[in-house]
């Protein structure tokens, strides 16, 4: 079958780092995507990973291990703003059909 | 500048109605995906094309859901009948397929109360 796991929450304080974990076991694999989802408004694009290693954009990275079917992402330097659901996702094949975790709700406290 | 557009935003209708959702992709992306979003399974994937053609409907209940691409500015997704388990927020993303990153662009997403 096809699974991806995450947390269902974390919380953490601002200014602090929160590593989000997610395990995947899918049918096809071209490609690791996180997405940041405010309440009540569309998930947008955090970041992709193909190639296993980290990706460094900002306060985010985000690392894939293939052979594991594992990622993370962590968020550094934590603001209020980033409190969200961070979904990741897997594409399946090389046209885009994106499969979605149900999501990890940051919860960012003061 | 450029970004997905679905219509209704929000929509209440009674058991047994037809719904109709549309979705304009942006403009050059050569795919196109429906998702459902609730609080209990999150983001399921309905249906996708690739160039206007449906490529996997298989998380579509086929009784009463369709999904069509009339052409390349226009998506829709119709549930005749609606039931109240169809409540949900859909979304509609686009993409450009076999580019860098492949990322999906999502749309506002359209709220469906079935009651």
């Amino acid at each position: 079958g096809q699974n991806i796991d995450q947390p269902t929450e974390m919380t953490a304080t601002e200014g602090a780092i929160v590593q989000i974990n997610c395990t995947y076991q899918t049918s096809g694999f071209n490609g690791l995507f996180w997405y940041q989802q405010h309440a009540g408004e569309a998930p947008t694009f955090l970041s992709y990973n193909v190639l296993d290693g980290l990706e460094e954009k900002g306060r985010f990275s985000s690392f894939l291990s293939r052979s594991k079917g594992y990622s993370y992402l962590l968020l550094k330097e934590l603001q209020m703003k980033d409190s969200a659901s961070y979904l990741c996702a897997v594409r399946a094949d090389s046209w885009g059909k994106f499969q979605f975790g149900a999501g990890t709700q940051v919860v960012v406290t003061p | 500048d450029a970004r997905v557009t679905q219509t209704p935003r929000d929509k209440v209708t009674e058991m047994g109605q037809e719904v109709t959702m549309r979705c304009q992709p942006i403009l050059g992306h050569n795919t196109v995906f429906w998702y459902r979003q609730t609080m209990m399974q999150g983001l399921e994937l309905l249906a996708y094309f690739r160039n206007r053609a449906p490529l996997d409907d298989s998380g579509m209940p086929k009784d009463r859901f369709s999904a069509e691409m009339p052409d390349a500015t226009l998506a829709t997704l119709k549930i005749q009948p609606s039931e109240p388990r169809d409540s949900a927020v859909y979304f509609c993303a686009s993409g450009l397929g076999r580019d860098d990153t492949g990322e999906l662009f999502f749309g506002e997403g359209s709220r469906l109360t079935v009651l």
